[in-house]
Protein backbone atom coordinates (compact mmCIF):
# COMPACT_ATOMS: atom_id res chain seq x y z
CA UNK A 1 0.00 0.00 0.00
CA UNK A 2 1.01 3.58 -0.42
CA UNK A 3 2.81 5.64 2.64
CA UNK A 4 5.03 8.39 3.42
CA UNK A 5 6.52 8.50 6.54
CA UNK A 6 8.05 11.28 7.69
CA UNK A 7 10.88 11.74 10.10
CA UNK A 8 10.17 12.08 13.74
CA UNK A 9 9.93 15.02 16.32
CA UNK A 10 12.37 18.29 15.93
CA UNK A 11 13.06 21.05 18.57
CA UNK A 12 15.44 24.12 17.19
CA UNK A 13 16.54 27.24 18.65
CA UNK A 14 15.90 30.74 16.86
CA UNK A 15 17.92 30.99 14.03
CA UNK A 16 19.15 27.01 13.56
CA UNK A 17 17.96 24.91 10.53
CA UNK A 18 15.83 21.83 10.33
CA UNK A 19 15.67 19.36 7.42
CA UNK A 20 12.47 17.30 7.42
CA UNK A 21 12.41 13.54 5.38
CA UNK A 22 9.59 12.02 3.38
CA UNK A 23 10.18 8.49 2.63
CA UNK A 24 7.44 6.95 0.45
CA UNK A 25 6.30 3.47 -0.52
CA UNK A 26 4.51 1.69 -2.85
CA UNK A 27 4.14 3.96 -5.69
CA UNK A 28 6.49 4.74 -8.56
CA UNK A 29 7.83 8.00 -6.51
CA UNK A 30 8.89 9.57 -9.71
CA UNK A 31 5.51 10.00 -11.29
CA UNK A 32 4.01 11.95 -8.83
CA UNK A 33 5.16 15.64 -7.03
CA UNK A 34 5.21 15.74 -3.05
CA UNK A 35 3.63 19.05 -1.36
CA UNK A 36 4.51 20.38 1.92
CA UNK A 37 1.93 22.02 4.03
CA UNK A 38 2.16 23.41 7.71
CA UNK A 39 -0.26 23.82 10.37
CA UNK A 40 0.24 25.81 13.32
CA UNK A 41 -0.95 25.00 16.41
CA UNK A 42 -4.66 25.19 16.32
CA UNK A 43 -4.58 26.77 13.11
CA UNK A 44 -5.30 26.01 9.52
CA UNK A 45 -3.59 24.38 6.90
CA UNK A 46 -0.55 26.46 5.54
CA UNK A 47 0.64 25.18 1.75
CA UNK A 48 4.55 25.62 1.41
CA UNK A 49 5.43 24.55 -1.44
CA UNK A 50 5.73 21.91 -4.16
CA UNK A 51 8.69 19.76 -5.91
CA UNK A 52 8.31 17.55 -9.20
CA UNK A 53 9.99 13.85 -8.47
CA UNK A 54 10.42 13.62 -12.09
CA UNK A 55 12.13 16.75 -12.43
CA UNK A 56 13.03 17.99 -9.33
CA UNK A 57 11.43 22.07 -10.39
CA UNK A 58 10.50 23.80 -7.25
CA UNK A 59 7.70 26.11 -6.57
CA UNK A 60 7.48 27.85 -3.21
CA UNK A 61 5.29 29.98 -1.43
CA UNK A 62 6.16 33.64 -1.80
CA UNK A 63 6.74 34.19 2.21
CA UNK A 64 8.90 31.37 2.33
CA UNK A 65 10.89 32.26 -0.41
CA UNK A 66 14.92 32.54 0.25
CA UNK A 67 14.36 29.97 3.84
CA UNK A 68 12.95 27.00 1.98
CA UNK A 69 14.40 24.20 0.07
CA UNK A 70 12.93 20.99 -1.64
CA UNK A 71 14.89 18.16 -3.09
CA UNK A 72 14.38 14.57 -3.56
CA UNK A 73 16.12 11.29 -3.40
CA UNK A 74 14.62 9.29 -6.68
CA UNK A 75 17.07 6.42 -5.46
CA UNK A 76 15.28 5.93 -2.50
CA UNK A 77 11.96 7.33 -2.79
CA UNK A 78 12.07 10.21 -0.61
CA UNK A 79 11.43 14.18 -0.79
CA UNK A 80 13.05 16.62 2.22
CA UNK A 81 11.68 19.93 3.17
CA UNK A 82 14.79 22.02 4.83
CA UNK A 83 13.86 25.67 6.30
CA UNK A 84 16.28 27.89 7.78
CA UNK A 85 16.78 31.29 9.76
CA UNK A 86 14.30 29.49 11.85
CA UNK A 87 11.85 31.46 14.19
CA UNK A 88 9.37 31.08 16.67
CA UNK A 89 6.19 31.71 14.33
CA UNK A 90 8.05 28.15 12.35
CA UNK A 91 6.38 26.27 15.25
CA UNK A 92 4.11 23.56 13.59
CA UNK A 93 3.13 20.29 12.55
CA UNK A 94 4.83 19.58 8.98
CA UNK A 95 3.14 17.12 6.15
CA UNK A 96 4.74 16.09 3.05
CA UNK A 97 1.61 14.37 0.08
CA UNK A 98 1.67 13.31 -2.70
CA UNK A 99 0.70 15.36 -5.50
CA UNK A 100 -1.64 13.68 -7.82
CA UNK A 101 -4.04 15.45 -10.59
CA UNK A 102 -7.14 15.06 -12.77
CA UNK A 103 -7.08 15.86 -16.32
CA UNK A 104 -10.38 17.26 -16.97
CA UNK A 105 -9.96 19.62 -19.68
CA UNK A 106 -6.88 21.29 -17.55
CA UNK A 107 -4.90 19.25 -14.32
CA UNK A 108 -7.02 19.82 -10.95
CA UNK A 109 -4.40 18.73 -8.32
CA UNK A 110 -5.29 17.37 -5.25
CA UNK A 111 -3.29 15.52 -2.78
CA UNK A 112 -4.01 11.78 -2.22
CA UNK A 113 -1.53 10.52 0.45
CA UNK A 114 -0.44 12.50 3.58
CA UNK A 115 2.68 11.35 6.25
CA UNK A 116 2.12 11.11 10.02
CA UNK A 117 3.52 14.91 10.37
CA UNK A 118 6.51 15.90 11.70
CA UNK A 119 6.20 18.72 14.82
CA UNK A 120 8.69 20.76 14.62
CA UNK A 121 9.45 23.35 18.08
CA UNK A 122 11.16 26.49 17.92
CA UNK A 123 12.18 28.36 20.81
CA UNK A 124 15.44 29.55 22.79
CA UNK B 1 -3.11 34.61 -4.48
CA UNK B 2 -6.62 33.35 -4.91
CA UNK B 3 -8.38 33.44 -1.45
CA UNK B 4 -10.44 30.88 0.12
CA UNK B 5 -13.32 31.62 2.45
CA UNK B 6 -15.53 29.06 4.39
CA UNK B 7 -18.65 29.34 6.38
CA UNK B 8 -19.85 28.35 8.83
CA UNK B 9 -16.41 28.41 10.55
CA UNK B 10 -18.15 25.90 13.39
CA UNK B 11 -21.48 24.30 13.36
CA UNK B 12 -22.98 21.46 16.08
CA UNK B 13 -24.98 18.60 14.54
CA UNK B 14 -26.34 15.58 16.03
CA UNK B 15 -25.85 12.08 14.50
CA UNK B 16 -28.29 11.72 11.55
CA UNK B 17 -28.46 15.74 10.04
CA UNK B 18 -27.96 16.88 6.82
CA UNK B 19 -24.53 18.88 7.19
CA UNK B 20 -24.11 21.30 4.48
CA UNK B 21 -20.32 23.45 4.33
CA UNK B 22 -19.96 26.43 2.40
CA UNK B 23 -16.38 27.62 0.28
CA UNK B 24 -16.00 30.47 -1.59
CA UNK B 25 -12.66 31.28 -3.87
CA UNK B 26 -11.80 35.07 -4.57
CA UNK B 27 -12.18 34.74 -8.31
CA UNK B 28 -13.63 32.11 -10.86
CA UNK B 29 -11.42 28.82 -10.14
CA UNK B 30 -14.03 26.49 -12.35
CA UNK B 31 -13.74 23.06 -10.62
CA UNK B 32 -10.63 23.10 -9.34
CA UNK B 33 -11.85 22.38 -5.86
CA UNK B 34 -10.80 19.53 -3.70
CA UNK B 35 -12.43 18.79 0.22
CA UNK B 36 -10.52 17.23 3.19
CA UNK B 37 -11.45 15.87 6.06
CA UNK B 38 -8.79 16.07 9.34
CA UNK B 39 -9.50 14.65 12.56
CA UNK B 40 -7.10 16.02 15.65
CA UNK B 41 -3.59 15.04 15.68
CA UNK B 42 -3.55 13.43 12.15
CA UNK B 43 -2.77 14.25 8.80
CA UNK B 44 -6.11 15.54 6.19
CA UNK B 45 -7.51 12.97 4.28
CA UNK B 46 -8.18 13.61 0.71
CA UNK B 47 -12.43 13.76 0.73
CA UNK B 48 -13.68 14.76 -2.98
CA UNK B 49 -11.46 15.73 -5.89
CA UNK B 50 -12.38 18.04 -8.99
CA UNK B 51 -15.70 19.43 -6.81
CA UNK B 52 -17.01 16.68 -7.07
CA UNK B 53 -15.48 13.35 -7.73
CA UNK B 54 -15.67 11.15 -4.82
CA UNK B 55 -11.98 9.59 -3.52
CA UNK B 56 -11.87 6.07 -3.53
CA UNK B 57 -12.90 4.28 -0.11
CA UNK B 58 -14.74 7.71 1.13
CA UNK B 59 -18.33 7.04 1.86
CA UNK B 60 -20.84 7.86 -0.51
CA UNK B 61 -22.44 10.00 2.19
CA UNK B 62 -20.38 12.44 1.49
CA UNK B 63 -20.83 14.64 -1.99
CA UNK B 64 -19.61 17.74 -3.26
CA UNK B 65 -20.98 20.36 -5.67
CA UNK B 66 -20.40 23.48 -7.01
CA UNK B 67 -18.42 25.40 -10.32
CA UNK B 68 -16.64 29.00 -10.84
CA UNK B 69 -16.51 30.95 -7.01
CA UNK B 70 -19.07 28.79 -4.92
CA UNK B 71 -18.85 25.69 -3.54
CA UNK B 72 -20.76 22.94 -0.74
CA UNK B 73 -19.67 19.95 0.69
CA UNK B 74 -22.33 17.89 1.83
CA UNK B 75 -22.83 15.36 4.41
CA UNK B 76 -26.28 13.14 3.69
CA UNK B 77 -26.60 11.55 7.32
CA UNK B 78 -23.70 12.21 9.94
CA UNK B 79 -22.06 9.64 11.51
CA UNK B 80 -19.71 9.90 14.60
CA UNK B 81 -16.81 9.08 12.54
CA UNK B 82 -17.64 12.59 10.77
CA UNK B 83 -16.82 15.03 13.95
CA UNK B 84 -13.60 16.92 12.39
CA UNK B 85 -12.52 19.78 10.66
CA UNK B 86 -13.29 20.25 6.96
CA UNK B 87 -10.93 21.96 4.69
CA UNK B 88 -11.49 23.26 1.44
CA UNK B 89 -8.58 23.71 -1.55
CA UNK B 90 -7.97 25.25 -4.77
CA UNK B 91 -5.26 24.14 -7.66
CA UNK B 92 -6.43 26.89 -10.54
CA UNK B 93 -3.96 28.34 -12.56
CA UNK B 94 -0.93 26.92 -10.78
CA UNK B 95 0.58 27.76 -7.23
CA UNK B 96 -0.42 28.66 -4.87
CA UNK B 97 -2.34 25.54 -4.10
CA UNK B 98 -4.35 28.01 -1.04
CA UNK B 99 -6.63 26.31 1.53
CA UNK B 100 -9.81 27.24 3.23
CA UNK B 101 -9.57 28.31 7.38
CA UNK B 102 -11.43 25.19 7.80
CA UNK B 103 -15.22 24.32 9.26
CA UNK B 104 -15.19 22.83 12.41
CA UNK B 105 -18.00 19.70 12.75
CA UNK B 106 -19.08 19.37 16.58
CA UNK B 107 -21.28 16.99 18.38
CA UNK B 108 -24.81 19.12 19.37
Amino acid sequence: QIQLVQSAVEVKKPGASVKVSCKTSGYTFSNYGIIWVRQAPGQGLEWMGWISAYTGNTDYAQKLQGRLTMTTDTSTGTAYMELKSLRSDDTAVYYCARSNFFSGGGFIYYFDYWGQGTLLTVSS
Amino acid sequence: DIQMTQSPSSLSASVGDRVTITCRASQNINTYLNWYQQKPGKAPNLLIYAASTLQSGVPSRFSGSGSGTDFTLTISSLQPGDFATYFCQQSYSGRPFTFGPGTKVEIK
